[in-house]
């Protein structure tokens, strides 16, 4: 059982570049979740979906997109990597209600941008 | 839209001694609450959640909230600490009627021997 699986671990990008983050899970969560974490700052949504062909903004959306088109996966895209992008970022699934609603992290990614 | 302030950013405590920590939300519907833990270079753990009935609510390693509808709190305590709750916690909202997780910006747990 892989739980939330991220990749890559580590990356630095040069600003101005693209990349995607991939993320997938195996628990048929419907609830998935894209956070940027900065020291201090705590964690910031990004975008959240809460289920296939669905997605939504969270606090920080600018300078990212994402797509859900299966239940596994949720992708984070980020279009002209800018220094204010480089940061921690975790995916998350869930459930999303009831007893069972607990979030499941992704080992995380980190990102420079230099 | 909703919003979490973690009132503190760093809590000093003796071991053995008891802890609060403050988190307050703020949203215009319901809202679930969740407490948060990340061990040093670890990823996050829930502690807890309070989703409907009893405003106590216990959690892991002996650790308790209680939500308070009216001041929109819902303070994390524990009545004896150990080093080994040395950690960062975070407070977090989801409104009940979106998928929308929000977190404070953590308070850092410093238990000292």
């Amino acid at each position: 059982n892989a739980g939330v699986t991220q990749t890559p671990k580590f990356r630095i990008l040069k600003i101005g570049q693209s990349m995607t983050l991939q993320c997938t899970q195996d628990m048929n969560h419907n609830y998935m979740y894209w956070y940027r974490q900065d020291p201090g700052m705590g964690l910031k949504l990004i975008y959240y979906s809460v289920g296939a062909g669905i997605t939504d903004k969270g606090e920080v959306p600018n300078g990212y997109n994402v797509s859900r088109s299966t239940t596994e996966d949720f992708p984070l895209r980020l279009e002209l990597a800018a220094p204010s992008q480089t940061s921690v970022y975790f995916c998350a699934s869930s459930f999303g209600r009831g007893l069972n609603e607990k979030l499941f992290f992704g080992s995380g990614t980190q990102l420079s941008v230099l | 839209a909703q919003s979490v302030t973690q009132l503190d950013s760093q809590v000093p405590v003796f071991e053995e001694a008891p802890v609060e920590l403050r988190c307050n939300y703020s949203s215009s519907v319901s809202v679930y609450l969740f407490w948060y833990v990340q061990y040093p270079n670890q990823g996050l753990q829930l502690l807890l959640k309070y989703l409907s009935g009893s405003t106590l609510v216990k959690g892991i390693n002996g650790f308790e909230a209680e939500f308070n509808k009216s001041q929109t709190s819902f303070h994390l305590r524990k009545p004896s600490v150990h080093i080994s709750d040395t950690a960062e916690y975070f407070c977090a909202v989801r409104p009940q009627n979106t998928g929308k997780l929000i977190f404070g910006q953590g308070t850092t747990l410093q238990v000292k021997p």
